[in-house]
């Protein structure tokens, strides 16, 4: 496609459940990045990825959360157990090479997870 | 560690006056800076980019940007503000090679007819 998707674009949970939610970067970018927003907030880093190998994952709030991108395109962020305060907006954005080398990320609409 | 701190959460202008938002940063290393705009329910664009030279970095929609590193700012204007660019805009930092981005807290912009 001719930017990132991410689905479900709305997810409504129950507290406890478990939760995938997609990421399809634009095709052939090197970099993809998990961002959480709060309503009112700026996007909170989750997690990084440069083709397959997850560089940083400093921003994850707890192992309830995990994330992969077993063949370096399309990516998955997966919520064990869902908690209230994990509802938010999911973020995801790619770039085509080294986003720390100063390349703008292209983000896509966002997952909007609401746990009741 | 890297950061960015937004001034105001809120900014109103009237059409036509100028548009100023702030934006200051820490950084233990050069930093590259950005500015990104949210319009309502769309995904965030890039608006302008500093990485090396020209401290003075425009953007697009007339937005512009200056790097002050003896005052760690890096604060977004444009002269006369239009009805369009009402917007979330947030300033975000990086240190370089495969480092995250750090966004700020976000500056929600109001124009005023």
């Amino acid at each position: 496609g001719a930017g990132v998707s991410q689905s479900p674009r709305y997810k409504v949970a129950k507290r406890g459940q478990d939760v995938a939610l997609r990421c399809d970067p634009i095709s052939g970018h090197v970099s993809l990045f998990w961002y959480q927003q709060a309503l009112g907030q700026g996007p909170e880093f989750l997690t990084y990825f440069q083709n397959e190998a997850q560089l940083d994952k400093s921003g994850l709030p707890s192992d309830r959360f995990f994330a992969e991108r077993p063949e370096g395109s399309v990516s998955t962020l997966k919520i064990q157990r869902t908690q209230q305060e994990d509802s938010a907006v999911y973020l995801c954005a790619s770039s085509p090479r080294d986003s720390g080398s100063g390349e703008k990320l292209f983000f896509g609409s966002g997952t909007q997870l609401s746990v009741l | 560690a890297q950061s960015v701190t937004q001034l105001g959460s809120h900014v109103s202008v009237s059409e036509g006056a100028l548009v100023l938002l702030r934006c200051n940063y820490s950084s233990s290393v050069p930093p590259y800076l950005f500015w990104y705009v949210q319009y309502p329910n769309q995904g965030l664009q890039l608006l302008l980019k500093y990485t090396t030279g020209a401290t003075l970095v425009k953007g697009i929609n007339g937005f512009e940007a200056e790097f002050k590193k003896s005052e760690t700012s890096f604060h977004l204007t444009k002269p006369s503000a239009h009805m369009s660019d009402a917007a979330e805009y947030f300033c975000a930092v990086t240190r370089g090679s495969a480092s995250k981005i750090i966004f700020g807290s976000g500056t929600r912009l109001s124009i005023r007819p």
